[in-house]
């Protein structure tokens, strides 16, 4: 079955620790985005990358960063200097046809980061 | 910059009812509107995606309408059940291509 993985589903951070998400696809899919939740507001992008070893800031980019080395991966690191990490994380993907990069349709099951 | 609004914030109903959720956007130059389901501590699930030139898109028991030009789009449930329970975001793509902006989400309660 084709999809996207995050893991883990949860994840605690004492202060001054950088983690790191994880997010995998099976879907051959080009794009790929980290989406931040939080409790009574829509997703907000965070990082997206159109194609391998190139990504680009998205609305709330700082305190992140992201590498993208292989196509079907797209690891998220919140380092100490985002200061309230605590959230919900959703990573997703979408293909593309051409030049054209569809908007993302499909999302993985998120990790919820907490501080300890 | 777009932005994009949902009411209401919570709704909740008796199972068997018809019901409406409201999206609405400031800049009327889209591509499309999607509409997507969440479920508690879940991803996002794709529902219906209605592209600029279409009115209505339906699936099932879901109807979903779009008018450009006043800036809405709306989600009708038709029969409502238990397990339509959960939240129900919409957004629309950026001019810049694949990238979204998310409405707050409705969070709906269908109780038996």
């Amino acid at each position: 079955d084709g999809g996207i993985t995050q893991s883990p589903k949860y994840l605690f951070r004492k202060e001054g620790q950088n983690v790191t998400l994880s997010c995998e696809q099976n879907l051959n899919h080009d794009a790929m985005y980290w989406y931040r939740q939080d409790p009574g507001q829509g997703l907000r992008l965070i990082y997206y990358s159109q194609i391998v070893n190139d990504f680009q800031k998205g609305d709330i980019a700082e305190g992140y960063s992201v590498s993208r080395e292989k196509k079907e991966s797209f690891p998220l690191t919140v380092t100490s200097a985002q200061k309230n990490p605590t959230a919900f994380y959703l990573c997703a993907s979408s293909g593309r046809q051409g030049a054209r990069i569809y908007q993302p349709q499909h999302f993985g099951d998120g990790t919820r980061l907490s501080i300890l | 910059k777009q932005e994009v609004t949902q009411i209401p914030a919570a709704l909740s109903v008796p199972e068997g009812e018809n019901l409406v959720l409201n999206c609405s956007f400031t800049d009327s130059a889209i591509y499309n509107l999607q509409w997507f389901r969440q479920d508690p501590g879940k991803g996002l699930t794709s529902l219906l995606l209605i592209q600029s030139s279409q009115r209505e898109q339906t699936s099932g028991r879901l109807n979903a309408s779009l008018d450009k030009s006043s800036g809405r789009s709306t989600l009708y449930i038709a029969a409502s059940q238990p397990g339509d329970s959960a939240t129900y975001l919409c957004a629309v793509p950026q001019t810049s291509g694949s990238r979204l902006t998310f409405g707050e989400g409705t969070q709906l309660t269908v109780n038996p």
